[in-house]
């Protein structure tokens, strides 16, 4: 079955420190890949995609991610956190021929001291 | 413009006693996700709604779970002889098309005792 690994449970940072979320999935065909936030009390938003195109991908509050696709990765970074950061995250995969449903990784909490 | 919605936000019932959660979607959006999101299984897919077409139920833990999305737009998902195990967040999302980014409304916090 496919599946989505996040290789951190609960991650600790001062503010400015660097941020490298890590995200494996298992599935060897064609996959839109996703990284969701869920602030304290809010929702799921979504940071960033990568559908095609350029590996590196920009999303919002300085957010970025490469694909690798031959490591099956798509690894969250973000050179200098801040405390609003906070957050849980969420990477996702969704197979091209699956109606776009998406599988979720368990999530990493993101704890920023200030 | 207005997100997705959904009702009740939160819901506590009785084991065994059948509950119903609404999903209002974005306008226009053609695709309606539902979702679970709870402590021992992280957020799971559950039912998924395109157009027209015959949705895929591939998620649904169980027969007593079931959803129906009326005149493409509405989506009630309901839950027979509840029991514990189901108290989770159940999050709706939309998205324009299949395949296209999801937007997530803020979930019904559902508790069984």
């Amino acid at each position: 079955a496919q599946s989505v690994s996040q290789h951190n449970h609960h991650v600790i940072l001062s503010e400015a420190a660097s941020l490298e979320l890590g995200c494996n999935y298992s599935y060897g065909g064609t996959v839109n890949l996703f990284w969701y936030v869920q602030y304290p009390g809010q929702h799921l938003q979504l940071l960033l995609k990568y559908f095609s195109g350029d590996p590196l991908v920009k999303g919002i509050k300085g957010f970025e991610a490469e694909f690798i696709k031959s490591k099956f990765s798509f690894n969250l970074r973000k050179p200098s956190v801040q405390w609003s950061d906070t957050a849980e995250y969420f990477c996702a995969v969704s197979l091209y021929n699956q109606g776009g449903k998406l599988i979720f990784g368990q999530g990493t909490e993101l704890s920023v001291k200030p | 413009g207005a997100g997705v919605s959904q009702s009740p936000s939160n819901k506590v019932t009785e084991k065994g006693k059948d509950v119903e959660l609404r999903c209002d979607p974005i306008s226009g959006h053609t695709a309606l996700y539902w979702y679970r999101q709870s402590l021992g299984q992280g957020l799971e897919f559950l039912i998924y709604f395109q157009g027209n077409s015959a949705p895929d139920k591939s998620g649904l833990p169980s027969d007593r779970f079931s959803a129906e999305r009326t005149g493409g737009s509405v989506s009630t998902l309901t839950i027979q002889r509840t029991q514990q195990e189901d108290s989770a967040v159940y999050l709706c999302a939309s998205s324009r098309r299949a395949q296209e980014t999801q937007y997530f409304g803020p979930g019904t916090r559902l508790l069984v005792l």
